[in-house]
């Protein structure tokens, strides 16, 4: 059974420093893996999706990178922002269907 | 990507009485799926909603606590009946767009169980 871990669980950081989250995975047969952001009390929002072929994907000012081999992921958030203060969700998806394992989050807050 | 709306967004509901969540999405899809997340976890899959077939639920639950109906492609409801406060959660359809490989979430429904 796929198990999905995040840390660090939460973190606090001053606004325009660079945010490090971190994802690890137990079983590196996978689709693909995507990065969500949730919000207090909301659902969640897509940020990134990575294809289990490629290293790395970019969007704006977030980048997340891929291990396979390895089993981690880690998504950089590059100058944070105060609205980027929400929790960042992980999500594998397994070869042969679309049923994703996630893991528990990291709750960032950007203080201002 | 696709456009997903829930309803209710939230609601307090009584113990023993059942509340149906509505999921409807912008475009036809195959697989519609329904997650439970608990105060401070992360998401459980509860059940794939199949159109035209019955729904197929991960280990851990029943049919009988979380009926699902999938009419048509577009549109699925999710019933957690006989409710108590372990139930209390934030409830989330999902589907995957199979152009991008990419998985589309609702708002969510808050439910709290008193």
């Amino acid at each position: 059974k796929q198990e999905v871990t995040q840390i660090p669980a939460a973190l606090s950081v001053p606004e325009g420093e660079n945010l490090v989250l971190n994802c690890s995975f137990t079983d590196s047969a996978i689709y693909n893996l995507q990065w969500f952001r949730q919000d207090p009390g909301k659902g969640l929002t897509s940020l990134l999706l990575i294809q289990s072929s490629q290293r790395e994907q970019t969007s704006g000012r977030l980048n997340a990178s891929l291990d396979k081999s390895s089993g981690r992921s880690t998504l950089y958030i590059a100058a944070s922002q105060p609205g980027d203060s929400a929790t960042y969700l992980c999500a594998v998806r397994p070869w042969g269907n679309n049923r994703l394992a996630f893991g528990k989050g990291n709750q960032v807050v950007v203080i201002p | 990507s696709a456009v997903i709306s829930q309803k209710p967004s939230r609601d307090i509901c009584q113990r023993g009485t059942s509340l149906t969540i509505q999921c409807q999405v912008d475009s036809q899809v195959t697989m519609m799926f329904w997650y439970r997340q608990q105060p401070g976890q992360s998401l459980t899959l509860i059940a794939t909603a199949n159109q035209g077939s019955e729904a197929t639920y991960e280990s851990g639950f029943v049919i009988d606590k979380f009926p699902i109906s999938r009419p048509n492609l577009t549109f699925s409801t999710l019933t957690v009946s006989n409710m108590s406060p372990e139930d209390s959660s934030i409830y989330l359809c999902s589907v995957p767009l199979a152009s991008t490989d990419t998985q589309y979430f609702g708002p969510g429904t808050r439910l709290t169980v008193l």
